[in-house]
C-alpha cells in the first residue's frame, strides 16, 4: 500500500479563488509528480520535482505552480481558479528507478 | 518526442475470457514499460511492469509481452473476473534516465458477468 496522500479529495470553488492542493508522501521518495487527468482518462504531466528546491514544468502547459521545500511535501497552487481548471489532479512519487506510486487524486470543480 | 498509442479505448469481455490491450511506443531508447490499473475514484496502481531486456513477464493471471523490434508491448489478462473492470494505462519511460513516463490514452475494460 502506497503512503501518498492528497487533500482535499473533492473541492468545489468559485472563479477567482486561490487554491492549494496538498500532496504528501511518507516513503522518503526524492521524485514527485503532478498529473492532470481529463474526463476522457488521459494523464498529462504538468509538474515534477527531482528533489528539494527542484521543480520543472511538465509536458502539458499549466497555470498552476508548485513548490518543494520539504522532501515529503509537494503542493500545487492555482492563484486564480477558472472553470477551465476543472479536472482531476493526481500526485505521484518514486524513488530512483523504482515503482511510481499515485495518490488518490483531487477532483476540482471551478464554478 | 515520445508518443505512446494504446488500443482499444474500450473493451468488453465475458467473465472467464481473456483480455488483451496493446501499446506502441515511438522512442526506441525507452527501456521501462509499466502497466497501471485505475479503479473508479482512485489513483492508478501499478499491476505489472517489464524492462527492455526481458521479452515476457507473468504474475498469476496477468502477463506482459514486449517486442522491442516492433516497439510494442501488450497486457494479457486471463480468466477475467468482474473485479478486473477498470481503466488500464500503459506507459513508457521517456526519455530514458529522466524518470518521466509518457502514458497511453487508457483502455476501459468491462468484464460482463
Amino acid at each position: 500500500e502506497a503512503d501518498i496522500y492528497q487533500t482535499p479529495r473533492y473541492l468545489v470553488i468559485g472563479t477567482g479563488k486561490k487554491i492549494t492542493l496538498e500532496c504528501s508522501q511518507t516513503m522518503g521518495h526524492d521524485k514527485m509528480y503532478w498529473y492532470q487527468q481529463d474526463p476522457g482518462m488521459e494523464l498529462h504531466l504538468i509538474h515534477y520535482s527531482y528533489g528539494v528546491n527542484s521543480t520543472e514544468k511538465g509536458d502539458l502547459s499549466s497555470e498552476s505552480t508548485v513548490s518543494r521545500i520539504r522532501t515529503e511535501h509537494f503542493p500545487l497552487t492555482l492563484e486564480s481558479a477558472r472553470p477551465s481548471h476543472t479536472s482531476q489532479y493526481l500526485c505521484a512519487s518514486r524513488a530512483g528507478q523504482r515503482e511510481q506510486f499515485f495518490g488518490p487524486g483531487t477532483r476540482l470543480t471551478v464554478l | 518526442g515520445e508518443n505512446v498509442e494504446q488500443h482499444p479505448s474500450t473493451l468488453s469481455v465475458q467473465e472467464g475470457d481473456s483480455a488483451v490491450i496493446k501499446c506502441t511506443y515511438s522512442d526506441s531508447a525507452s527501456n521501462y514499460f509499466p502497466w497501471y490499473k485505475q479503479e473508479l475514484g482512485k489513483g492508478p496502481q501499478l499491476i505489472i511492469d517489464i524492462r527492455s531486456n526481458v521479452g515476457e513477464k507473468k504474475d498469476q493471471r496477468i502477463a506482459v509481452t514486449l517486442n522491442k523490434t516492433a516497439k510494442h508491448f501488450s497486457l494479457h489478462i486471463t480468466e477475467t473476473q468482474p473485479e478486473d473492470s477498470a481503466v488500464y494505462f500503459c506507459a513508457a519511460s521517456n526519455p530514458p534516465g529522466t524518470y518521466k513516463y509518457i502514458f497511453g490514452t487508457g483502455t476501459r475494460l468491462k468484464v460482463l458477468a
